[in-house]
């Protein structure tokens, strides 16, 4: 099935740290993906990872996989007003159709 | 390198009329993508176009609705006969077709409101 899902809403106080949450339906999946969207804008690809990595970190950014779960977390540290956005997981099948979760808004408050 | 463009950034028309978009990919990018994302989801996908051959398309893409990429490089969306429910943000994407990690990066949209 093509159904991934995510939490709707994070609301985090500016410094600290945001962690989206994700689950994938198809463990064949080769990549994950973490896109962001910000309001009346396309898509910008923030980080992706290979399906037999646990993490990978890049920056402020942190990609958790936990393949037999089929989790897949974004945590951001030290999240600024800049971040507040909508945060898409995806799924790759057929190696090029992305399957992406219904979003998860963050919003930084002050 | 100057990214996936979308032409126009937004369409309003009325039930009915045909409306045509068009997509610039990033050069050199040989798979190009099309998706369709309503308010409150994520993008879903309609079509995908190896150079210039369509290789899938959506169930959600129906007859009214065709893609085209004649030379391999930019491509096309029509949609006739507008109708309410294909209001939405039609998003392209593009990548370039290497065998491992084929990344697509996705154009600023164009949004639709048919009237």
């Amino acid at each position: 099935g093509e159904d991934v899902e995510q939490s709707l809403f994070l609301s985090v106080r500016e410094g600290d740290s945001s962690v989206i949450n994700c689950t994938y339906t198809d463990s064949s999946s080769t990549y994950l993906y973490w896109y962001k969207q910000e309001p009346g804008a396309g898509l910008q690809l923030l980080t992706y990872i290979f399906s037999n990595m646990d993490m990978k970190q890049d920056q402020r950014l942190t990609v958790l996989l936990n393949k037999k779960d089929k989790h897949l977390s974004l945590r951001i540290a030290d999240t600024q007003t800049g971040d507040s956005a909508i945060y898409f997981c995806a799924e790759i099948y057929n190696d090029y159709k992305l399957s992406f979760g219904a979003g998860t808004t963050v919003t930084v408050r002050a | 390198d100057t990214g996936v463009s979308q032409d126009p950034r937004h369409k309003i028309t009325k039930r009915g009329q045909n409306v045509t978009f068009r997509c610039d990919p990033i050069s050199e990018h040989n798979r190009l993508y099309w998706y369709r994302q309503t308010l409150g989801q994520g993008p879903e996908f309609l079509t995908y176009f190896q150079n210039e051959a369509q290789l899938e398309k959506s169930r959600l893409l129906s007859d009214r609705f065709s893609a085209e990429r004649p030379k391999g490089s930019f491509s096309t969306l029509e949609i006739q006969r507008t109708e309410q429910g294909d209001s939405a943000m039609y998003l392209c994407a593009s990548s370039s077709g290497q065998v491992t990690t084929d990344t697509q990066y996705f154009g600023p949209g164009t949004r639709l409101t048919v009237l």
